[in-house]
């Protein structure tokens, strides 16, 4: 049972460069988002998709973009990383949208650091 | 203010020892409740919903208290295993449906 499984788990990137964090879900959900997570902030949402071909934004979209080709898969990409970036990004989906029944399944994280 | 707030912790407790969380929340709009729990460098995952009436689930009992605007969480007999960051989630209905995340207590549960 794969659930959301997320790649790269981990990335070292320099101040500028581009990269492409890839989501994919093998449970049929229409419901996806990318968050992140840094200390003393809570998780965060910065893009989410309610289904295949659509995208929105969430609370910091702000140097992210995102696309949802297919229905199971949702990536995020960062076109010139800068150290605010850091963080550790979660990708989840759900059935119902947001807090229908509150329960986002989780990737296990891909964690960023920005030189 | 934070829309959702929670003592970040730690709360160092022996095993056996019964301890309670609480997170309180400021949109009195919010509708639905929630517990996640973080397992240190892991993803959250869903503990239980917070029902008006209350909830238990075995030795966790959640509850939501709408007038004061707090959801509390009550760990009985605390096990090594419990050892964790535990999130408070709010749902907040409206022209965007969304849920936000308090920052998380962490407890320690000490053999």
């Amino acid at each position: 049972n794969a659930g959301v499984t997320q790649t790269p788990k981990f990335r070292v990137l320099k101040t500028g460069q581009s990269m492409t964090l890839l989501c994919a879900q093998d449970m049929n959900h229409e419901y996806m988002y990318w968050y992140r997570q840094d200390p003393g902030m809570g998780l965060r949402l910065i893009h989410y998709s309610v289904g295949e071909g659509t995208t929105a934004k969430g609370e910091v979209p702000d140097g992210y973009n995102v696309s949802r080709l297919k229905k199971q898969n949702f990536l995020l990409g960062l076109e010139s990383a800068a150290p605010s970036q850091t963080s550790v990004y979660f990708c989840a989906s759900s059935r119902q949208l947001a807090g229908g029944t509150g329960e986002l399944f989780f990737g296990e994280g891909s964690r960023l650091t920005v030189l | 203010r934070k829309e959702v707030e929670q003592d970040p912790g730690p709360f160092n407790v022996p095993e056996g020892a019964t301890v309670a969380f609480n997170c309180t929340y400021s949109n009195s709009a919010s509708q639905s409740f929630f517990w996640y729990r973080q397992d240190c460098r892991k993803e959250p995952k869903l503990l239980m919903s917070v029902y008006s009436s209350g909830n238990e689930d075995g030795r966790f009992t959640a509850q939501l208290n709408r007038a004061s605007q707090y959801i509390s969480l009550l760990i009985r007999d605390s096990k090594l295993s419990d050892s964790a960051t535990y999130l408070c989630v709010v749902n907040i209905w409206g022209a965007t449906n969304k849920l936000i995340f308090g920052t998380g207590t962490l407890l320690a549960v000490q053999p």
